[in-house]
């Protein structure tokens, strides 16, 4: 049984340019989080899926984000036009979601540590 | 609004002492979840305890043991007799039951450094 994984580990940039990440959550989880933590902080809400459908977007999501979860398993985390404050750990977690019940624990990925210079 | 604090930036402490992480948190949800969960260097968030907000029972798992009490919206962890491997960076979080999405809402995280 594999945990939450997330590629790459490491993302060195330029400022201008786009970046991918991409987070495999755990088998079955239906529900994908995605976070942002910078340092000193904890981790930030960014934006949530459940199967394929993202449900819940943070102010803290500017549009040079986009999220997304086409067939309801992985998920990719674009960031256009990259700027020095985006230098960060973005943080995927997934968990199941329980019918008729409240949801079960997040479990995170290793993450991606972004640098923009 | 929701809010986690932990007012503890950084602990240093000599390996077998006992240590306590403070978390106090802000809701007007009747329902919520409390969290714990443990960042080592290599930085991938461990999960360490999930709580209810109906659930004020204590709980110990091995050297690790969680106080949570509702009356000082408060729910604090204490390691018993500290290893080095215990050292890490320790988040306390809270997600709402009115929250549909059930983000984790974190507090800014304590560092905990076990000397040997």
């Amino acid at each position: 049984d594999t945990g939450v994984s997330q590629d790459p580990r490491h993302k060195i940039t330029k400022r201008g340019q786009n970046v991918t990440f991409r987070c495999d959550p755990i088998s079955e989880h239906n529900r994908l989080y995605w976070y942002r933590q910078t340092l000193g902080q904890g981790p930030e809400f960014l934006t949530y899926f459940q199967n394929e459908a993202q449900l819940e977007k943070s102010r803290l999501l500017s549009d040079r984000f986009s999220a997304e979860r086409p067939k309801g398993s992985f998920s990719t985390l674009e960031i256009q036009r990259t700027e020095q404050g985006d230098s960060a750990m973005y943080l995927c977690a997934s968990s199941p979601r329980l019918a008729g019940g409240p949801t079960d624990t997040q479990y995170f990925g290793p993450g991606t540590r972004l640098t923009v210079l | 609004a929701q809010k986690v604090t932990q007012a503890q930036t950084e602990i240093s402490v000599v390996e077998k002492e006992d240590v306590t992480l403070d978390c106090v948190y802000e809701t007007r949800d009747t329902t919520y979840y409390l969290f714990w969960y443990k960042q080592p260097p290599s930085g991938e968030l461990v999960f360490l305890i999930r709580r209810n907000s109906f659930d004020e029972q204590n709980e110990i798992s091995g050297r690790y043991s969680w106080n949570f009490q509702k009356s000082t919206s408060s729910f604090n962890f204490t390691i018993t007799a500290s290893q080095v491997v215990d050292s890490a960076v320790y988040f306390c979080a809270l997600s709402e039951g009115r929250d549909s999405s059930y983000k984790l809402i974190f507090g800014s995280g304590t560092r905990l450094l076990v000397r040997p």
